[in-house]
């Protein structure tokens, strides 16, 4: 069946260190794969997707790139901000249908 | 994207009551969901509702516990029923957009309704 595999939390870095959560995957087909964030005390909000193999998805300088080979869609960003602290979902979409992984709390200190 | 509305934000209830959830969308949509979101853990798909079918639930979630509405393509409710305190939750709905057919298209969240049972 489908799942998801994300690093466990949490993350604490530096303001402007490099992030990277994994995420790994188990699907059959060819899924979709997402990066939800979720901020404090708001409700969820796609962050970046990326539809077939070898494609990157990109959004407020984090991408992701959707790796068939190795079952993969680790979240990157060069700098992190303090503003950047909150859970990170990675998610599979097949058959209309999203899995979540276990969310990635990251917290950024200044 | 989808703008979505819940209603309430949040409530208290008490065991054996049960609890309607809106969920309202700007745009017509095919198909939205209903996800619950435990305490501390990742989401988890209580059931798809699409307008004019019965609604398909997963694994784990009944009909009788969780009815489900869909009169039409802006609007969903959820009932939570008979609730026990393992009902507390953040409740979200969500809706699909993109293709059809699914694999690539998106889901755009409301913002959860938080429902605690005392």
């Amino acid at each position: 069946g489908n799942s998801v595999t994300q690093m466990e939390g949490p993350v604490t870095l530096s303001e402007e260190a490099f992030l990277t959560i994994n995420c790994t995957y188990t699907a059959t087909g060819y899924p979709s794969l997402f990066w939800y964030v979720q901020y404090p005390g708001e409700g969820l909000q796609l962050l970046l997707k990326a539809t077939k193999a070898d494609d990157k998805g990109s959004n407020k300088g984090f991408e992701a790139t959707y790796r068939k080979e190795t079952t993969s869609f680790h979240l990157e960003k060069g700098s992190v901000q303090v503003s950047d602290s909150a859970v990170y979902f990675c998610a599979l979409g097949a058959t209309n249908k999203l899995i979540f992984g276990t969310g990635t709390l990251l917290a950024v200190q200044p | 994207s989808a703008v979505i509305s819940q209603k309430p934000s949040r409530d208290i209830c008490q065991r054996g009551t049960s609890l309607t959830i809106q969920c309202q969308v700007d745009s017509q949509v095919t198909m939205m969901f209903w996800y619950r979101q435990q305490p501390g853990q990742s989401l988890t798909l209580i059931a798809t509702a699409n307008q004019g079918s019965e609604a398909t639930y997963e694994s784990g979630f009944v009909i009788d516990k969780f009815p489900i509405s869909r009169p039409n393509l802006t609007f969903s409710t959820l009932t939570v029923s008979n609730m026990s305190p393992e009902d507390s939750s953040i409740y979200l709905c969500s809706v699909l957009r993109g293709a059809r057919t699914g694999a690539s298209g998106e889901q755009y969240f409301g913002p959860g309704t938080r429902l605690t049972v005392t």
